[in-house]
This record gives structure tokens, C-alpha cells and sequence, in this order.
């Protein structure tokens, strides 16, 4: 199984500070997924990506893939309340079964207003 | 993209009993996937459905404390049995999300099982 390091691992932040999550890997990945779960509910996909070195921005938030596709990160700008949650990074692994995402252990962040 | 619905949301369950969760997947997909978590921390993959062949598990998981269907390409269940108080946890079923790899994959809101 190819591991994922995520960290940090808990966050907790004001309302209006920026922040960065990492993803590392000593294995290459085809392509990361960053999701953010709330309780209660299942996680939702962010973004993929896919190429080395792209950068991809939705509203507040950038992702980027590093060159080598081992490691990926997650940066938010001007954070808000509603920002808080369990973000995890996940890449496709060739499982027992097939092909089905391997998760990091996940970054848990609270904004205060 | 697919929406999952997943029952029930939430069960309390004594020890020695069995349950089992439901997912009705609104489109086909060829593959579905069961996960457990722990509140608050990562997603362990525990097995994938594939429609017309038996589930195959990960290490650590064995069919007969969690058997599961997958009668057709919309529905499946994972039954955790013979429950002990270390199967609390939450049961998330997922596939894929439609678009390709960048669809990523679409999870249930899950199953929080605590056993008594």
C-alpha cells in the first residue's frame, strides 16, 4: 500500500488567517484527490490532480501537485468559519480488489470567528 | 455526478448481533467500495463490490464478519456481524463519482454503529 503523510494532522486557526496542509508520499501517484468531510456526511471531492506541478485554484483554495508527484498540498487564504473540517488527500492504489483511493490520515480544521 | 444514498444513518447494537447497511447508488457503477472510520480520523478501505463476483477484502477483513452484496449494479450491503464494541465506528460506502479520474469518487453520508 502506498502510504500518505498528511499533516498537520489537527489545525486550529481565526477567522482571516491562511494555512497549509501537506500530503507526502515516497511513491508516485498518477493523481491525489483532496476531499473535505463534515460531520455527520460523507467526504466531497475538491479537486484532482493530475499533472506534475499543476496548480489548481477554487475560489480561496489552491492545490498544488509537486514535480515528482509524490506529494501535493493544500493552501487557504483568509480562512473562514466555514472552512471547518476534516480535509484528507487520497490517491489511487492497486488494491486487493482493484483500483480504490488510499487515504491520508487527514487534517482536522477549526476557524473561529 | 452519482449520489449515493446510504441507510441506516445511525444504529445502536447490542454485542452478538448483526447489521446490516444499505446503498442505492442513482446511476451504475461498475465497482462500489465499503470504508471505515473512526470519528474524526482517516478512511480504512475494508472492501470492494463488484456486481456479479464476490466481494474481495483487504487485509484485516474477512467476508465472514463483514459478507457483502452486490445483487446489482445500482444497490449493495455490507453486514457487520457478530458485532463486538470494537466495531463502533463509521461505515462509508463510495463509488465512482462519474467524469473519470477527475470525478473522483462519491461517498454515502454514512453509517455511525455503536455496540453495546
Amino acid at each position: 500500500t502506498q502510504l500518505l503523510e498528511q499533516s498537520p494532522q489537527f489545525l486550529s486557526i481565526q477567522e482571516g488567517e491562511n494555512l497549509t496542509v501537506y500530503c507526502n508520499s515516497s511513491s508516485v501517484f498518477s493523481s491525489l484527490q483532496w476531499y473535505r468531510q463534515e460531520p455527520g456526511e460523507g467526504p466531497v471531492l475538491l479537486v484532482t490532480v493530475v499533472t506534475g506541478g499543476e496548480v489548481k485554484k477554487l475560489k480561496r483554495l489552491t492545490f498544488q501537485f509537486g514535480d515528482a508527484r509524490k506529494d501535493s498540498s493544500l493552501h487557504i487564504t483568509a480562512a473562514q468559519p466555514g472552512d471547518t473540517g476534516l480535509y484528507l488527500c487520497a490517491g489511487l492504489t492497486n488494491s486487493n480488489s482493484g483500483y480504490a483511493l488510499n487515504f491520508g490520515k487527514g487534517t482536522s480544521l477549526l476557524v473561529t470567528p | 455526478s452519482a449520489v449515493i444514498s446510504q441507510k441506516p444513518s445511525r444504529d445502536i447494537c447490542q454485542r452478538g448481533t448483526s447489521l446490516t447497511i444499505q446503498c442505492q447508488v442513482d446511476s451504475q457503477v461498475t465497482m462500489m467500495f465499503w470504508y471505515r472510520q473512526q470519528p474524526g480520523q482517516s478512511l480504512t478501505l475494508i472492501a470492494t463490490a463488484n456486481q456479479g463476483s464476490e466481494a474481495t477484502y483487504e487485509s484485516g477483513f474477512v467476508i465472514d464478519k463483514f459478507p457483502i452484496s452486490r445483487p446489482n449494479l445500482t444497490f449493495s450491503t455490507l453486514t457487520v456481524s457478530n458485532m463486538s464494541p470494537e466495531d463502533s465506528s463509521i461505515y462509508l460506502c463510495s463509488a465512482p463519482g462519474g467524469g473519470g479520474i477527475i470525478g473522483g469518487y462519491t461517498f454515502g453520508s454514512g453509517t455511525r454503529l455503536t455496540v453495546v
